[in-house]
């Protein structure tokens, strides 16, 4: 099965800075790359996601790049806000064999706790 | 819309009880899952159902049971609960056609002592 390797587990910034978090995945035929941000106490929230077709994807301060010949992906936050402070979670859904419905098992990986110091 | 529910938001049990988790979601969504969050491992899957009537094992599905009622309700059941279940589990949803978000419920804590 996938398996998601997320890295740093912790990562304290200033405000202002930029910070990167790096997943790598194992199976070639994922198709689909979501980033969850967990405040504290809270459910996961969708903050951006990718598809397999796509190399980069931005909102605003968040971009997510993708780079499908290494297996490996990454969320970049600029400008980053106390308010930015959460967990954040990247995931990996296999190819679904039913073909193109919306059913498909994430995989997630450990999680990042991003700390921006005011 | 409520989005996804779930109920209880804590319990506490005994070793060797047993409960149900319920879930529920009002967004027509096919398919419905159940995570469970321990510190430091991430969400991992525990019983997904990809549409009404079926149901499937996720990565660790050992101690659990689920029943997906009808297309809104997807509940999970722990028959004699042990110290290791200890944890917070989320119900999540997604769907339908070609939108795989999966949207979560805001989770139950669970303590077995």
């Amino acid at each position: 099965g996938e398996n998601v390797e997320q890295h740093p587990s912790t990562l304290s910034v200033q405000e202002g800075d930029s910070a990167v978090i790096k997943c790598t995945y194992s199976d070639s035929a994922s198709n689909y790359f979501p980033w969850y941000k967990q405040e504290l106490g809270k459910r996961p929230q969708l903050i951006i996601d990718i598809r397999s077709n796509v190399g980069e994807k931005k909102d605003q301060r968040i971009a997510v790049t993708l780079n499908k010949t290494a297996k490996h992906f990454s969320l970049h936050i600029t400008e980053t806000q106390p308010e930015d402070s959460a967990v954040y979670f990247c995931a990996a859904r296999p190819r679904n064999n039913a073909g193109g419905t919306s059913y498909g098992k994430l995989t997630f990986g450990q999680g990042t706790i991003l700390t921006v110091h005011p | 819309n409520a989005g996804v529910t779930q109920t209880p938001k804590f319990q506490v049990l005994k070793t060797g009880q047993s409960m149900t988790l319920q879930c529920a979601q009002d967004m027509n969504h096919n398919s419905m899952y159940w995570y469970r969050q321990d510190p430091g491992m991430g969400l991992r899957l525990i019983y997904y159902s990809a549409s009404e009537g079926t149901t499937d094992k996720g990565e660790v599905p050992n101690g659990y049971n689920v029943s997906r009622l009808n297309k809104r309700e997807f509940s999970l059941r722990l028959e004699s609960a042990a110290p290791s279940q200890t944890s917070v589990y989320f119900c999540a949803s997604s769907g339908p056609g070609t939108s795989y978000e999966q949207y979560f419920g805001p989770g139950t804590r669970l303590t077995v002592t």
